[in-house]
């Protein structure tokens, strides 16, 4: 599987935007990249996921490099409810492996 | 919408013995996949079953193993318990042919082997 490197935490303030960067140079042209991120005493649960181009949903935004070695997780305005582990998993066949994630700290 | 339900929520096992966690997926799902998920880690993929057979496996002992049920349902069972196996166990359940963002994952059972 190919694999993904994130830093392993980062901060943010309150009602601020935050970019949760991901690396993914092995990826194959078939792989999804997909974003789930897990809340403190719960399974993860799915953010966003995309191909090639770059995705908006309720949650979040995807924007994916060009040469989709990178990608970055876009959350407009975080929240204290936004404080999670953040996992960057890259998948063709939609079957999910973790990694280790960054850890999102959001201060008040 | 019924999600993921797992079953127990915690449970505490001693060394040796045996313990098998259920799962039943969300409702249209068909597919069920386990993951231990070790203290500060990221969760670990164990296996997967569909139509009540183990699709794919990873990198676990053969004390893990699995089962899927008619009606979707799973269990996964532990023998042998090691300090070790303690950890939080995930079940997901997705749908074949699989959509990207697909997964539904439950909250978990947390099992401490003592």
């Amino acid at each position: 599987d190919a694999k993904t490197t994130q830093p392993n935490s980062m901060e943010s303030n309150e009602e601020e935007p935050v970019h949760l960067p991901c690396n993914h140079s092995t990826i194959s042209g078939t792989d999804y990249i997909h974003w789930y991120r897990q809340l403190p005493s719960q399974g993860p649960e799915y953010v966003i996921h995309g191909l090639t181009s770059n995705v908006n949903n309720r949650m979040a935004s995807l924007a994916i490099a060009e040469d989709r070695k990178s990608s970055t997780l876009i959350l407009h305005r975080a929240t204290l409810r936004d404080a999670a582990v953040y996992y960057c998993i890259l998948s063709v066949n939609n079957d999910m492996r973790f990694g280790a994630g960054t850890r999102l700290t959001v201060k008040p | 919408d019924a999600g993921v339900t797992q079953s127990p929520t915690h449970l505490i096992k001693t060394r040796g013995q045996q313990v098998t966690l259920r799962c039943s997926p969300k409702s249209g799902h068909d597919t069920v996949s386990w993951y231990q998920q070790a203290l500060g880690q990221g969760p670990q993929f164990i296996f997967q079953y569909y139509e009540e057979e183990e699709r794919q496996r990873g990198n676990f002992p053969d004390r893990f193993s699995g089962h899927q049920f008619p009606n979707y349902s799973s269990e996964l069972n532990v023998n042998a318990l090691l300090l070790g196996d303690s950890a939080l166990y995930l079940c997901a359940s997705s749908l074949l042919p699989r959509v990207p963002g697909g997964y539904t994952f439950g909250s978990g059972t947390r099992l401490t082997v003592v």
